[in-house]
Order: C-alpha cells, then structure tokens, then sequence
C-alpha cells in the first residue's frame, strides 16, 4: 500500500521566513499527490495538488513540485505569515482506481510576528 | 454548494453503546470517503462509496463498523458497541470524478469520546 514520511515538527518561525516541509511517498502505480492544510477550529481543505510528475502545483504563496524520481513532493513558501500557522499534511492517491488519500502524520507549524 | 456537513460534530457516549454519524456530501459528488483522525496524527482512510455502492474497507473498519450510502446520497457510520479506543474525529470526504486527480471536500467531522 502507499506510505508517506512527512517532516516530523513542530516547526516555529518569524514572520517572513522561508519555509520547507519535506514529503516523501511510496505509492503503487502513479499517483496523485496532495497536501492539504487544516487551520486552528476549522475543517481539512486543499492547499495544493500536482498529478504528474515534474507539474507544480501552487496556492498562496505555497509550492511543491511532483518529483517522481526522488518520489517526492516537499512543500515551500518563501515567505511565511502569522496567518499560514497550521497543520500541513501530505497525501498521495493512488494504487486503486479511485482517489484513496494516504496521510502523512502532519506538520505543526507556528509563524510567530 | 454548501459544502460538506456532519451531524453531530460532537458525541459523548459510555462503552458498550451504539453510536450512528451522518455525513450530506457535496450536491451530486459520485464519490464519498470516510476516514479517522486521532490526536496527533493524519486521517486514515475506513471506507469507500462510489455512488451507492460500498467498495472498499479498510482493515480498520472492524465487524463493529457499517456504513451505508443509500440512493448515493448521505452516508451513515455506525459503530456498535463502541470501545475506549474508537475515540477520535470522523471525517467525511466527498468528490466528483472517475480518476485519481479530484480533490476530496471534508466536512468538520464529529468528535466521537468513548467514556
């Protein structure tokens, strides 16, 4: 089945600096490759998607390309806001012939002003 | 598109009980996932409607563990005789599509507590 290793945090940083959260994934076949962002109080929702390799997927501000040789999908803002403080998930889909996500354990990051 | 919602967002019940969740997709999503978050870590994946049909389950969706899908509308999750450790956040996920590539909706979840 898929797995994911995900950046183990928390991760603490000041307003403005640049943020990488690595990811990388076993997954059957080719997968689809997600993250998706869960705010304090509120529900999970994407953040980004990529389903191809070398594609690129980008929201606000974040970015994290499909490397399909490395099999791995770090995501990276380059200057990170009080706002963006989250729990920050990767998740492949893929190895059915639907869109099953796999979760990574998540990554606390705090954005401090 | 009101999005996904799930009722109700929190339950407090004793061991041994039975407990029943509700999940109203997204308006004419052919796709419906339930998964399950405990503390600390990311959702993992229970099961797995298309339309009406239940076609898959995970190895953690024991004997305890139904959900149906009737007329691919709503789904309901119950769980008999519930245990201390099926405490956790149940999530519900919706999307439209045949491949691998949609995007999955979440509804807020219900908090489940087994005292």
């Amino acid at each position: 089945g898929n797995s994911v290793t995900q950046m183990e945090g928390p991760v603490t940083l000041s307003e403005e600096a640049f943020l990488t959260i690595n990811c990388t994934y076993t997954a059957t076949g080719y997968p689809s490759l997600f993250w998706y962002v869960q705010y304090p109080g509120e529900g999970l929702q994407l953040l980004l998607k990529a389903t191809k390799a070398d594609d690129k997927g980008s929201n606000k501000g974040f970015e994290a390309t499909y490397r399909k040789e490395t099999t791995s999908f770090h995501l990276e803002k380059g200057s990170v806001q009080v706002s963006d403080s989250a729990v920050y998930f990767c998740a492949p889909a893929g190895g059915t012939s639907y869109g099953k996500l796999t979760f990574g354990q998540g990554t606390i990051l705090t954005v401090h002003p | 598109d009101t999005g996904v919602s799930q009722d109700p967002r929190h339950k407090i019940t004793k061991r041994g009980q039975n407990v029943t969740f509700r999940c109203d997709p997204i308006s004419e999503h052919n796709r419906l996932y339930w998964y399950r978050q405990t503390l600390g870590q990311g959702p993992e994946f229970l099961t797995y409607f298309q339309n009406e049909a239940q076609l898959e389950k995970s190895r953690l969706l024991s004997d305890r563990f139904s959900a149906e899908r009737p007329k691919g509308s709503f789904s309901t999750l119950e769980i008999q005789r519930t245990e201390q450790g099926d405490s956790a956040m149940y999530l519900c996920a919706s999307s439209l599509g045949t491949g691998l590539s949609e995007t999955q909706y979440f509804g807020p979840g219900t908090r489940l507590l087994v005292l």
